[in-house]
């Protein structure tokens, strides 16, 4: 049982937009903690596709948002497109436990 | 180009012991903490440990504390995780990762991961 709280899936159809939920605490998304979201493509490695909240690294397309409130985060992709079929991850940090947590996944579906 | 190379990972009887290292290039090692993710066959992503820059602060998952220690060798430019003790649970791949803080901070560059294999 992950900390932070994913839907185990999600789908959509080319150029819908879709949005993933993480549910945490107040030991973590509810203290202010930054939240942080991933991307898995398929056989590869995380790459990081958010940071603090809604900031995109270099590259990553503004069809990527983020936002925060209270307890929960969440993550909205607008525009699908079938290469973003992947696992998203959200990341914060819990005070109870000191450590870095992630959510547990979400696999994202391109119908 | 900034790149993070995990080695050292392979198959291990439970109760044995393994060294993983993570081998940096592209950037100034010295001047960031690193992390260790690793993620179990078909699960999600489990933060393991991480260490400060200058390799004094070394915090640990409750998972793996006691069992796994963090450390680094910065005129290497290389990161490692000691595993010992290891159990069926911890088979994984395992994952290093450049990190922009300490405790709160994400993970803005990964390596491709080392595949670790806890069974007799």
């Amino acid at each position: 049982q992950s900390v932070l709280t994913q839907p185990p899936s999600v789908s959509g159809a080319p150029g819908q937009r879709v949005t993933i939920s993480c549910t945490g605490s107040y030991s973590n998304i509810g203290a202010n903690y930054d939240v942080h979201w991933y991307q898995q493509l398929p056989g590869a490695a995380p790459k990081l596709l958010i940071y603090v909240d809604d900031n995109r690294p270099s590259g990553v397309p503004d069809r990527f948002s983020a936002s925060k409130s209270g307890t929960s985060a969440s993550l909205a992709i607008t525009g699908l497109q079938p290469e973003d079929e992947a696992d998203y991850y959200c990341q914060s940090y819990d005070t109870s436990l000191s450590a870095s947590v992630f959510g547990g996944g979400t696999k994202l579906t391109v119908l | 180009e900034v790149q993070l190379v995990e080695s050292g990972g392979g198959l291990v009887k439970p109760g044995g012991s393994l060294r993983l290292s993570c081998a940096a290039s592209g950037f100034t090692f010295s001047n960031f903490p690193m992390t260790w993710v690793r993620q179990a066959p078909g699960k999600g992503l489990e933060w393991l440990t991480v260490i400060s820059d200058g390799g004094i602060d070394t915090y640990y998952a409750d998972s793996v504390k006691g069992r796994f220690t963090i450390s680094r060798d910065n005129s290497k430019n290389t990161l490692f995780l000691q595993m010992d003790s290891l159990k069926a649970e911890d088979t994984a791949v395992y994952y290093c990762a450049k990190r922009s803080t300490v405790t709160v901070g994400y993970m803005d560059v990964w390596g491709k991961g080392t595949t670790v294999t806890v069974s007799s």
